[in-house]
């Protein structure tokens, strides 16, 4: 089972910002909170990963509360490119850095 | 820099044959991971190697898969014999030793009629 339970999907239009929320009750001390994004026909790509408070880098900002029990992924101005999977994902040294992969939360976006 | 790299990128058999893939990871990546992806699901994994050693692959059908890292660089996922139930894309990843950033490939599409 997936450590992590998130929406199966969302739509959205282009411009708008596009916050998806991760469930991890059961998230380790050591775990470490990883988002990716899949497009059809091709492998994972990492985005973003925290630990706590809050991470933005060029793509994405992470948003996790301090309980740690759940975590957003924010994607600002979104643009149809935008429409794929992504997974949320929690692990760290405790599991051998294993990423336990659930359904995703397929993200589509319209014009 | 030279991203993960498999082949072959798409491969159809019958049941009951046998198929292999291949990976080279990033240069310098200790962790290999390969997964198995099906239609509209998450990617499974299959066997984790750290090095040439393998850290866990309690999820690898023994019976019929086998994975192999001899020089702890490129590695090959073998599939003896095949059912019709392996038809998935199987994606390898490469991480840095102790980092949860996995670079994945683009996978191979395997179809067993």
């Amino acid at each position: 089972l997936a450590k992590t339970t998130q929406p199966i999907s969302m739509d959205s239009y282009e411009g708008q910002e596009v916050n998806i929320t991760c469930s991890h009750n059961n998230i380790a001390t050591n775990d470490y909170i990883t988002w990716y994004q899949q497009f059809p026909s091709q492998g994972p790509r990492f985005i973003i990963q925290g630990y706590k408070t809050k991470v933005t880098n060029e793509v994405a900002s992470l948003f996790i509360p301090a309980d740690r029990k759940s975590s957003t992924l924010s994607l600002p101005r979104v643009s149809l490119s935008d429409t794929a999977v992504y997974y949320c994902l929690v692990a760290g040294a405790d599991s051998n850095y294993q990423l336990i992969w659930g359904a995703g939360t397929k993200l589509i976006i319209k014009p | 820099e030279a991203g993960v790299a498999q082949s072959p990128r798409y491969k159809i058999i019958e049941k009951r044959q046998s198929v292999a893939f291949w990976c080279n990871p990033i240069s310098g990546h200790a962790t290999l991971y390969w997964y198995q992806q099906i239609l509209g699901q998450g990617p499974k994994l299959l066997i984790q190697f750290q090095n040439n050693g393998v850290v866990d692959d309690s999820q690898l059908p023994k019976d019929r898969f086998s994975a192999e890292r001899l020089k702890g660089v490129d590695s090959t996922l073998k599939i003896q014999p095949a059912k019709l139930e392996d038809s998935a894309v199987y994606l390898c990843a490469s991480s840095l030793f102790g980092r949860n950033e996995q670079f994945f490939g683009p996978g191979t599409r395997l179809t067993v009629l």
